[in-house]
This record gives C-alpha cells, sequence and structure tokens, in this order.
C-alpha cells in the first residue's frame, strides 16, 4: 500500500496560534515516530509510540508540544501557542515494529513545513 | 551521548564517477545504522539498513558498509548519474546512553553529479 502520508505539506501560521500536524503510518506499522528538521541539519526525534502510547517522549522541546496516537494509527502533532522558533519541518516515521531485534526500519513521510510569522 | 558526524558536507562529482560518502559515530554500541537520501523539500527515502551484526548491504549500485568498532560507516556509488543528485544522511540507533528505536542523524552530505 501507500506509504506514510502527512498532512497538510505546509504551514503557516501566526505566533502565538495553535497547530496541528497529522501523520498517516503505513498499514500495520505499530511503531510511529516525529522528527523534526531544520535547515540544513539532520532530523531530531521528538517522540516515539508504540501502539496508542507514547514510550519516548524525551524529545518534545518543551510543554507546547504533544502529540496522540489515539487507535494506535493516525497521530497528531500538536503545538500550542507557536513560536518563530518553531519553524522547521516536521517528519513523520513508523515501522513494523520497535524492537530493534526484529524488523524496525523507520520509514519516512514528506514532512509538514511548518512556518510560524 | 551518541553524536553522528558526515564528511564532507557537500561534494561535487562528474557524472560516471565512484563515490564514497564518509560517516562516523561517537558510540559504539549501535542497534543498527541506515543512510537515507533526501531531495530537496523533501521527506527521507530509506536506501540501506545495516543490523550491527552485518558488515555490510548492497543495492543496485548502492553499497554501504559498517565498522561497528571503530565507529564508521561509508557510502559506496558507483558510476554516479545526476539523478543521485541530493542530500544524503546517516543515521544510528543505540549507544550506551541511548535508546534502540529513536534514530540520531548526522547533518547529511549533499551531493552533486555534474553532467
Amino acid at each position: 500500500g501507500a506509504g506514510v502520508s502527512q498532512t497538510p505539506s505546509n504551514k503557516v501560521t501566526e505566533k502565538g496560534k495553535y497547530v496541528e500536524l497529522r501523520c498517516d503510518p503505513i498499514s500495520g506499522h505499530t511503531a510511529l515516530y516525529w522528527y523534526r528538521q531544520s535547515l540544513g541539519q539532520g532530523p531530531e526525534f521528538l517522540i516515539y509510540f508504540q501502539g496508542t502510547g507514547a514510550a519516548d517522549d524525551s524529545g518534545l522541546p518543551n510543554d507546547r508540544f504533544f502529540a496522540v496516537r489515539p487507535e494506535g494509527s493516525v497521530s497528531t502533532l500538536k503545538i500550542q501557542r507557536t513560536e518563530r522558533g518553531d519553524s522547521a519541518v516536521y517528519l513523520c516515521a513508523s515501522s513494523l515494529v520497535g524492537d530493534p531485534d526484529e524488523d524496525n526500519e523507520q520509514f519516512f513521510g514528506p514532512g509538514t513545513r511548518l512556518t510560524v510569522l | 551521548k551518541q553524536e553522528v558526524t558526515q564528511i564532507p558536507a557537500a561534494l561535487s562529482v562528474p557524472e560516471g564517477e565512484n563515490l564514497v560518502l564518509n560517516c562516523s559515530f561517537t558510540d559504539s554500541a549501535i542497534y543498527n545504522l541506515q543512510w537515507f537520501r533526501q531531495d530537496p523539500g523533501k521527506g527521507l527515502t530509506s536506501l540501506l539498513l545495516i543490523q550491527s551484526s552485518q558488515r555490510e548491504q548492497t543495492s543496485g549500485r548502492l553499497n554501504a558498509s559498517l565498522d561497528k568498532s571503530s565507529g564508521r560507516s561509508t557510502l559506496y556509488i558507483a558510476a554516479s548519474q545526476p539523478g543521485d543528485s541530493a542530500t544524503y544522511l546517516c543515521a544510528v540507533t543505540g549507544g550506551v546512553m541511548d535508546s534502540s528505536y529513536k534514530l540520531i542523524f548526522g547533518s547529511g552530505t549533499r551531493l552533486l553529479v555534474r553532467p
């Protein structure tokens, strides 16, 4: 089937506004990840879901960031009171499982480019 | 804390040349290493994944090697083509202080293959 999809592809918002970014993982993938990529840098880990639960949210920069995956498939990354420094490309990835002893190759979506004015 | 470095940051070669991209990581206790390709304004495409027990993986004109003990990986591209122009990212999972699932990326090598 289809790969990882993300919507919207671009989001422009004003400082202080609330945004939601959506990720549809590959069907059947139990593990889902969010990363953030700034210009000229590699992606940085934000959060990892195994099923419905956030197994590791240690990469979220502060409490304005929150992510959910209520049914173990689609995930939404939510950013409150956006700041200019939040501008980046937000990438979502999924893998069959999260266990490195099994198949945890990560497949990435096209990303959402967030611009905070 | 695991750190990943990619050298060179940018590379320009004429079409047809064989080339090597380098990746190094500070903590050899990795679970696996992945090479990705990223086209401008696009997401990441997985090229090759090497498990920590493996020495190399091949896909078409691409060959990735892993020397875990020295903390190095190379991506070899044979007979380069203009369509290979992109940014190549190396990422590892694991390390003594890092998790088994979190990819830690280098900053990438921007490759330009000139016709």
